[in-house]
């Protein structure tokens, strides 16, 4: 069974950047597409990008700007990377992987159980 | 961007009745070569990561309760739980999946009566 669990600092100071890394195990990362996702403290859900096993990425037109998700599959994990960020990037960060069977891009599950990261001086 | 608007933002419902949340998109999510709606319902209680569901607008996933079930197709779909449990209390999503940027509704937050 894949779990996935966000990992990374939980206190980012304004202007700096935000990382993340989400290690995944119980099965490979090769052949799926993977997310990361967010919400702020009692707001609803956003989407920030995806990733799949070879490179490729999409990312919100929202935050794209900012964003960069890398893949490592020789430790079996992806990575968030947000810059200059403010306090409006204070939010749960999720990771998930897209079902519906390898290389399809559909739902999210699993999730990870969320990181809470904290922009502020 | 495909627009995710649901309705009502939260709702009670007395144990045992029925509740039914809305899902409208801005734009259609049915893929005609296949004809699936590319439409997904999670379940997100307090501290916890959203837990999915339905997929494909109607196909519930192994081991979600059969109360749960979804229906509708294009741009119009609904979430039904026939029986309300107290275990159900939870915030409710959909998801479009059609195209990126993926969206999500706003959220309905079911509470019992």
């Amino acid at each position: 069974q894949v779990q996935l669990q966000e990992s990374g600092p939980g206190l980012v100071k304004p202007s700096e950047t935000l990382s993340l890394t989400c290690p995944v195990s119980g099965g490979s990362i090769n052949n799926y597409y993977w997310s990361w996702i967010r919400q702020p403290p009692g707001k609803g859900l956003e989407w920030i990008g995806y990733i799949y096993y070879s490179g490729n990425t999409n990312y919100n037109p929202s935050l794209k700007s900012r964003v960069t998700i890398s893949v490592d599959t020789s430790k079996n994990q992806f990575s968030l990377k947000l810059n200059s960020v403010t306090a409006a990037d204070t939010a749960v960060y999720y990771c998930a992987r897209h079902g519906g069977g390898g290389e399809s891009l559909a739902w999210l599950d699993p999730w990870g159980q969320g990181t809470l990261v904290t922009v502020s001086s | 961007d495909i627009v995710m608007t649901q309705s009502p933002d939260s709702l009670a419902v007395s144990l045992g009745e029925r509740a039914t949340i809305n899902c409208k998109s801005s734009q259609s999510v049915l893929y005609n070569s296949n004809s699936k709606n590319y439409l997904t319902w999670y379940q997100q209680k307090p501290g916890q990561p959203p837990k999915l569901l339905i997929y494909w607008a109607s196909t519930r996933e192994s081991g979600v309760p059969d109360r749960f079930s979804g229906s509708g197709s294009g741009t119009d779909f609904t979430l039904t739980i026939s029986s309300l449990q107290a275990e159900d209390v939870a915030v409710y999503y959909c998801q479009q999946y059609f195209s990126t940027p993926f969206t999500f509704g706003q959220g309905t937050k079911l509470e019992i009566k």
